[in-house]
């Protein structure tokens, strides 16, 4: 099973900051099948990143991914009002699937 | 633009099972993968398994193993979940989401829809 740790698990900004939220994997992910999701209370996930660095269907460009391998990355480049939620790492190249733990945006 | 329509919130007693159904209108319902993600009270995601309903057979997370059970009924687009066996660690949000696609070979895909949620209460 690929281990997913995300950090930090608070980030405390303002809006405008840029935010940078860290994926780490205790294996190689296959095909960089790696993916972020952002998670509002009492909303269901929503996919933000798909592939690595694909931005997913309406999704605004001020989201980004990077990465490869076992060392991923999200970047908000300005972060607007909206932002401020709990963001999820996914691997989903490998059985089990697998999340972070995720990481909280909140407004500082 | 496809949709998934999970069923309403259950309350259940422990050692007892619950069945969650979920349902997709608006396009190709049978390749897809239609997984099962819980997410316990202030905690984070956790994957049950998934199923692609043209093959009928599921993936299931070890920590469910002999507990869980996917099913699918083509002819209405419905997926469910089964868990038995509840205890108060069941107690959660459980909901379907789409995932890989097959067309001759796997079309590995992260889960871009979402249904809106099950509340599943486990509690004497």
């Amino acid at each position: 099973e690929i281990v997913l740790t995300q950090s930090p698990g608070t980030l405390s900004l303002s809006p405008g900051q840029r935010a940078t939220l860290s994926c780490r994997a205790s294996q190689s992910v296959s095909t960089n099948y790696l993916a972020w999701y952002q998670q509002k209370p009492g909303q269901a996930p929503r996919l933000l990143i798909y592939g690595a660095s694909n931005r997913a269907t309406g999704i605004a460009d001020r989201f980004s991914g990077s990465g490869s391998e076992t060392d991923f990355t999200l970047t908000i480049s300005g972060l607007e009002p909206e932002d401020f939620a709990v963001y999820y790492c996914q691997q989903y190249g490998s059985s089990p699937q697998t999340f972070g733990q995720g990481t909280k945006v909140e407004i500082k | 633009q496809v949709q998934l329509v999970q069923s309403g919130a259950e309350v259940k007693k422990p050692g007892s099972s619950v069945k969650v159904s979920c349902k997709a209108s608006g396009d190709t319902f049978s390749n897809y993968a239609i997984n099962w993600v819980r997410q316990a009270p202030g905690q984070g995601l956790e994957w049950m398994g998934e199923i692609i309903p043209i093959f009928r057979t599921a993936d299931y997370a070890q920590n469910f193993q002999g507990r869980v059970t996917i099913s699918a009924d083509e002819s209405t687009a419905t997926v469910y979940i089964e868990l038995s066996s509840l205890r108060s660690e069941d107690t959660a949000m459980y909901y379907c989401a789409r995932g890989t696609f097959w067309s001759d070979r796997y079309y590995y895909l992260a889960m871009d829809v979402w249904g809106q949620g099950t509340t599943v209460t486990v509690s004497s």
